[in-house]
């Protein structure tokens, strides 16, 4: 069963940029699937960041789309997270996912980032 | 963007007892793919239900999914102590491609 697991810094000073990986074990990231970024602020609901195929091929939310970028590393069987310009806006429990049938069905344990 | 409303926002029942959580899509759902997740504090979301009536890998057979167009309902039929927690629904299509409701919080009466 596919395992993931985010990884970055834990602050981000405001107009920097939040940097997150995620390690993918159990399965070979070039197969068949959408992996996406999905946020959580403190104590709020989720929000769909975006998502990458293997081929490299994304799809993003709209609303941070200008400030986004998700990249995939098949050597090292990972993909990031790049968001610019953060503000206090973007602290939030940022997960990595793999995507199921039009839904996210395998979830990573997600890491607080803080812009402060 | 579909704009999903779930109801209600807090629900108090106690274990044994049936629990019904609605939520409401603002267009239509294409292809009915519609999912449900249940969080528990300090956890990462699970995937409890995906194409609106699939149970995903593991889920027991209490849980249950139906609905179509815009209303959407996931039903708990008895509930166990481990069921107390936020369920989201969520959706696919449109633009942006996934969008969530804003949570039912299932507390213990």
């Amino acid at each position: 069963q596919v395992q993931l697991q985010e990884s970055g810094p834990g602050l981000v000073k405001p107009s920097g940029t939040l940097s997150l990986t995620c390690a993918v074990s159990g399965d070979s990231i070039s197969n068949n699937y959408w992996f996406s970024w999905v946020r959580q602020p403190p104590g709020k609901g989720l929000e769909w960041i975006g998502e990458i195929w293997h081929t490299g091929s994304t799809n993003y939310n709209p609303s941070l789309k200008s400030r986004v970028t998700i990249s995939i590393d098949k050597s090292k069987n990972q993909f990031s997270l790049d968001l610019n310009s953060v503000t206090a806006a973007d602290t939030a429990v940022y997960y990595c996912v793999k995507n199921g049938w039009y839904s996210l069905d395998s979830w990573g344990r997600g890491t607080l980032a803080t812009a402060s | 963007e579909n704009v999903l409303t779930q109801s209600p926002g807090t629900l108090s029942l106690s274990s044994g007892e049936r629990a019904t959580l609605s939520c409401r899509a603002s267009r239509s759902v294409s292809g009915n793919y519609f999912a449900w997740y249940q969080q528990k504090p300090g956890q990462a979301p699970r995937l409890l239900i995906y194409d609106t009536s699939k149970r995903a890998t593991g889920v027991p057979d209490r849980f249950s999914g139906s609905g179509s167009g815009t209303d959407f309902t996931l039903t708990i039929s008895r509930l166990e102590p481990e069921d107390f927690a936020v369920y989201y629904c969520q959706q696919y299509g449109g633009s942006p491609l996934y969008t969530f409701g804003q949570g039912t919080k299932l507390e213990i009466k």
